[in-house]
């Protein structure tokens, strides 16, 4: 199985901060790769696909990249309705594997 | 709009079953491989099951592979989750959602206890 290692488990930031957070996969899963936040009390939502594309609607201050065994999700300005647990997941095989999230809080 | 709206959960005793539903609105249903993701409390995201868009392929993580049977109505867009012999390790609130994960539904809780 795929293992997806998200880092850091939690981090604290400022409105305005450039925040990166990283996941790694265990195996080369390509650019099979996506990226959800999910706010408390709410279902996650997609945010990028195929590792670097933007769903429709989320603001241009996310962005993925990486292929293979590395991945990161930057938001280039913190603003305060980002706080939200941010999942990485794989598809490139079954069992399909999540990372384990990071927590985003705002100091 | 792409509305999944699941139903059929609630309390459970450990050993009994109990069979979600999800209806789908807003797109063609038939044309899309599903699936069913669950999320314990206070834990993490689990991809549960996949079912391809004719239902002739299915994919179970090892938990609960023999015990959980994910199917689908094409004509009443609707997917399904029949799980036996349930445990309470299987307690969290189960989410639809399309298999390329793109849209979600709001969930629904399943509580395993006695």
């Amino acid at each position: 199985n795929t293992v997806m290692t998200q880092s850091p488990t939690s981090m604290f930031t400022s409105v305005g901060d450039r925040v990166t957070m990283s996941c790694k996969a265990s195996q080369n899963v390509g650019i099979n790769v996506g990226w959800y936040q999910q706010k408390t009390g709410q279902s996650p939502k997609r945010l990028i696909y195929w590792a670097s594309n933007r769903d429709t609607g989320v603001p241009d201050r996310f962005t993925g990249s990486g292929s293979g065994t590395d991945f990161t999700l930057t938001i280039s300005n913190m603003q305060a309705e980002d706080p939200a647990i941010y999942y990485c997941l794989q598809h490139n095989s079954y069992p399909l594997t999540f990372g384990s999230g990071t927590k985003l809080e705002i100091k | 709009e792409v509305q999944l709206v699941e139903s059929g959960g609630g309390l459970v005793q450990p050993g009994r079953s109990m069979k979600l539903s999800c209806a789908a609105s807003g797109f063609t249903f038939s044309n899309y491989g599903m699936a069913w993701v669950r999320q314990a409390p206070t834990k993490g995201l689990e991809w549960v099951a996949t079912i391809s868009y004719d239902g002739s392929s299915t994919y179970y993580r090892d938990s609960v592979k023999g015990r959980f049977t994910i199917s689908r109505d094409n004509a009443k867009s609707t997917l399904y989750l029949q799980m036996n012999s349930l445990r309470s390790e299987d307690t969290a609130t189960y989410y639809c959602t399309r298999r390329i994960m793109d849209y979600w539904g709001q969930g629904v809780m399943v509580t395993v206890s006695s």
